[in-house]
Formats: C-alpha cells, sequence, structure tokens
C-alpha cells in the first residue's frame, strides 16, 4: 500500500511558469523526500528534508513540510522544458531508507 | 549517473517461470534496498539489505527473496512468476554511517515482462 498521495495528479504549464506539486502522507515519518523520474526510467534524488524541518532549498526547488497536516510541497520556480516528468514523494518513517511512495504527479512543461 | 547498475535492462519471462535480477550498488554503500513499480503507480518497498542481511520487508509473498554479496551487490529472486510481476524494478542504495543512513540512489531499474 502506498502511504503518500500527490496532488495533482497531472499538471501542464507552460515554461517559466511555476510548478507545485503537494503530497500528504498517514503515519509519523522521519524525513520526507522528493524524486524525480524521466520516461519510467530510474528515480533521480531531489531533496531530502527532515521531520524537524520545515522548509528547504535546492536551485529552483523549494520543499516545505507540515508535519502537524502531514502535509509536504515542492515548487519548483521557473519551469523548464526538460522539467517535465513524474514527480514522487516518498515517507521514511524510520532511519533506512525504507521508502514509501505515493502515486506521483505527472508534469508537462510546455516550450 | 548514480553508480547503481542493475541488469539485465529489459526481460521477458512465462508464467511459472524464475526470475534473476542483479544490482550492483554504488562504491563504499552497505545498504541495498529494492522495489517493484507496476505501470501509472508509485515505486512499492520489497526488501533491504544491510551487511547481507535482510534488513526490513514489506507486503511481498515468500517467493520474493533476496540476496547481498560480501561486495554489497545483490540480487533479487522472483519464483513462480505471475502476470501481475510484470513491473519495473527498481535497486537504490545507500551508505550508513555512525548509524545514520544517507541518500538512496537508484539504479535505471530493470522492466520485467511476464506472459
Amino acid at each position: 500500500s502506498q502511504q503518500g498521495e500527490e496532488d495533482p495528479q497531472a499538471l501542464s504549464i507552460q515554461e517559466g511558469e511555476n510548478a507545485t506539486m503537494n503530497c500528504s502522507y498517514k503515519t509519523s515519518i522521519n524525513n520526507l523526500q522528493w524524486y524525480r523520474q524521466n520516461s519510467g526510467r530510474g528515480l533521480v534524488h531531489l531533496i531530502l528534508i527532515r521531520s524537524n524541518e520545515r522548509e528547504k532549498h535546492s536551485g529552483r526547488l523549494r520543499v516545505t513540510l507540515d508535519t502537524s497536516k502531514k502535509s509536504s510541497s515542492l515548487l519548483i520556480t521557473a519551469s523548464r522544458a526538460a522539467d517535465t516528468a513524474s514527480y514522487f514523494c516518498a515517507t521514511d518513517a524510520g532511519y533506512g531508507n525504507k521508502l514509501v511512495f505515493g502515486a506521483g504527479t505527472i508534469l508537462r512543461v510546455k516550450s | 549517473e548514480t553508480g547503481v547498475t542493475q541488469s539485465p535492462t529489459h526481460l521477458i519471462k512465462t508464467r511459472g517461470q524464475q526470475v534473476t535480477l542483479r544490482c550492483s550498488s554504488q562504491s563504499g554503500h552497505n545498504t541495498v534496498s529494492w522495489y517493484q513499480q507496476a505501470l501509472g503507480q508509485g515505486p512499492q518497498f520489497i526488501f533491504q539489505y544491510y551487511r547481507e542481511e535482510e534488513n526490513g520487508r514489506g507486503n511481498f509473498p515468500p517467493r520474493f527473496s533476496g540476496l547481498q554479496f560480501p561486495n554489497y551487490s545483490s540480487e533479487l529472486n522472483v519464483n513462480a512468476l505471475e502476470l501481475d510481476d510484470s513491473a519495473l524494478y527498481l535497486c537504490a542504495s545507500s551508505g550508513r554511517t555512525g548509524g545514520l543512513v544517507g541518500e538512496a540512489f537508484f539504479g535505471q531499474g530493470t522492466r520485467l515482462t511476464v506472459v
């Protein structure tokens, strides 16, 4: 079973616009991670946010975490066509990277 | 390029057969996890190996088994294949220092089709 649920399931935007994806989860976590997947291949790690952190930045990425609402959001600013991919949130309840993934958001950036 | 390599990249098997998938972890990583990703879904955790011992298992039947070798590479074996086993199988490696596990690096996956 999957713990996280991403919202929206699919998102289509123009190049240069911002993209926001949300993730909700059910149980307590140690950390939450966001991954990108191109064309059904391997996952690329984007960012990890720990349960005692509220916001984290990495380049054009901004992740927030609200443990009281059991939710996280990923913001991609100034999107590019190369950002077109599926994005997954994954939670780690312990310390072992036994990740529980959501179903993902499909992002399409039109040039 | 994560340094995690999986083989083969694609595989077609017949229902009832057995399959072995392989994963070479990134240098220095002693923890390997396996995930199954069905089409249109997120990956699901199968099991994890740490220093050659199983270190946690997801909701998968015993016909899914694994091994980790002294060089930390790993195998996933699936017996009595079923059509629903058709999926992308992903391997992830991570290092463990002082009890803390670092970032997971994923391979490109093995696409298994059961016919």
